[in-house]
């Protein structure tokens, strides 16, 4: 699977959009992208995935670019509950289930 | 649902003693997987089953791990003899596969375990 790359933390004011990046240059063609988070001292959560079209649902917003080389998880409008370290990763999907997590970025919502 | 179920949420014990720790997945998913996170390490993916059966452990990391799963509703991860350097949080996940949809992992609490 692709190595992925995040900024190990970022700031985001209540109520204000965060956008989190992710870079995977060394994506295929048949990689998805997913994102977990994970709030402090729980087991992670799923968020969303994509693999070419930008995605939405009721938790978040994923920006592929073009070439398929980054991508950015949109949260709407943070609240402090959004406190949590976020998870890029890139995977095959189908019957590959194995997920490697790196180190995420700490996203800090403040008041 | 109850969502994926770990026991204990915390343990602490010694050195050289045997450690169980219990996970009981989502009902009628068919993957379960055991992680174990550490400051140092992140979170490692260390077995996986399908089915009950054993795909894939080479993420254990020696012999005095093991993991079982008797039945499609509960599954144990044995570490004999402890060591405190596997000091970490367990974590157990379960996925419902289904042919040509991305199945998300619903994730445990986790088990805290203090080898001292």
């Amino acid at each position: 699977d692709a190595k992925t790359t995040q900024p190990p933390s970022m700031d985001c004011a209540e109520g204000r959009a965060a956008n989190l990046p992710c870079n995977h240059s060394t994506i295929s063609g048949n990689e998805y992208v997913y994102w977990y988070r994970q709030i402090h001292s729980q087991g992670p959560q799923y968020i969303i995935h994509g693999l070419k079209n930008n995605e939405t649902n009721e938790m978040a917003s994923l920006i592929i670019t073009e070439d398929r080389k980054s991508s950015t998880l949109i949260l709407p409008h943070a609240t402090l509950r959004d406190t949590a370290v976020y998870y890029c990763i890139v995977n095959s999907g189908g019957s590959n289930y194995k997920l490697t997590f790196g180190k995420g970025t700490l996203l800090t919502v403040n008041p | 649902d109850a969502g994926v179920i770990q026991s204990p949420r915390h343990e602490v014990t010694e050195m050289g003693q045997e450690v169980t720790l219990r996970c009981k997945p989502i009902s009628g998913h068919d993957y379960l997987f055991w992680y174990r996170q550490t400051m140092m390490r992140g979170l490692e993916l260390l077995i996986y089953f399908n089915n009950n059966v054993p795909i894939d452990d080479s993420g254990m990391p020696e012999d005095r791990f093991s993991a079982k799963m008797p039945n499609a509703s509960f599954s144990t991860l044995k570490i004999q003899p402890s060591e405190p350097r596997d000091s970490a949080v367990y974590f157990c996940a379960s996925i419902f596969s289904s042919r040509g949809r991305i199945s998300e992992q619903f994730f445990g609490p986790g088990t805290r375990l203090t080898v001292l």
